[in-house]
């Protein structure tokens, strides 16, 4: 069964902690995506990797941070330099000129 | 990334009506598009595809249609049906590289 999981579906940080999320796919795709998604809005680009141990910084890094020690999985660290993290978190990896393949997301709330 | 945390645009429509969705995109050299359906609270999901040297595809109720001369992407749905109801992006690729449109939310009313 092929595909993109994320885990967990839903994730409580406390004020200050850092959290990982999860992102592995077994679809040996090259690139990997991190989106943040807020309620009513599209899609924001976290951070992108095309290759492993290489990543690129997207449109509103700060506060996170990523790895991508292997080709399978790209997680993500929520830090507590990030002042407002409540948000749907969305993996996304892609090869070549093809569609983008999604995970089911995980729902991170502050507490 | 192109959305830039703004809310979504909404289109509003009267079921069994068509909806056409709408999208900007903004690479030249991008050769393939893709059209997402995404539902509340889940992950976008594959509704239909074209690549850079097409204009028109037809899927079961929806039709892409791209214009490169303006770099422009349409999306219709025929019939539209209260299942319709979701966030549509449009997406253009190119070489591992994916850009998403800001997206717009789709409401049919019963």
């Amino acid at each position: 069964d092929g595909g993109i999981t994320q885990s967990p579906k839903y994730l409580f940080r406390k004020e200050g902690q850092n959290v990982t999320l999860s992102c592995e796919q077994n679809l040996n795709h090259d690139a990997m995506y991190w989106y943040r998604q807020d309620p009513g809005q599209g899609l924001r680009l976290i951070y992108y990797s095309q290759i492993v141990n290489d990543f690129q910084k997207g449109d509103i890094a700060e506060g996170y941070s990523v790895s991508r020690e292997k080709k399978e999985s790209f997680p993500l660290t929520v830090t507590s330099a990030q002042k407002n993290p409540t948000a749907f978190y969305l993996c996304a990896t892609i090869q070549g000129s093809t569609e983008a393949f999604f995970g089911q997301g995980t729902r991170l709330t502050v507490v | 990334g192109e959305s830039v945390g703004l809310h979504l645009p909404t289109l509003s429509v009267q079921e069994g009506d068509n909806s056409i969705i709408n999208c900007a995109y903004s690479n030249s050299a991008s050769d393939y598009f893709i059209w997402y359906k995404q539902e509340s609270g889940k992950g976008p999901q594959f509704i239909i595809d074209i690549r850079s040297n097409m204009d028109k595809r037809q899927g079961q109720r929806v039709t892409v249609l791209l214009n490169k001369t303006v770099k422009h992407l349409s999306l219709q749905i025929a019939a539209t049906q209260p299942g319709d109801s979701a966030v549509y992006f449009c997406a253009e690729t190119s070489y591992d590289k994916v850009i998403f449109g800001p997206g717009t939310s789709l409401s049919v009313i019963p």
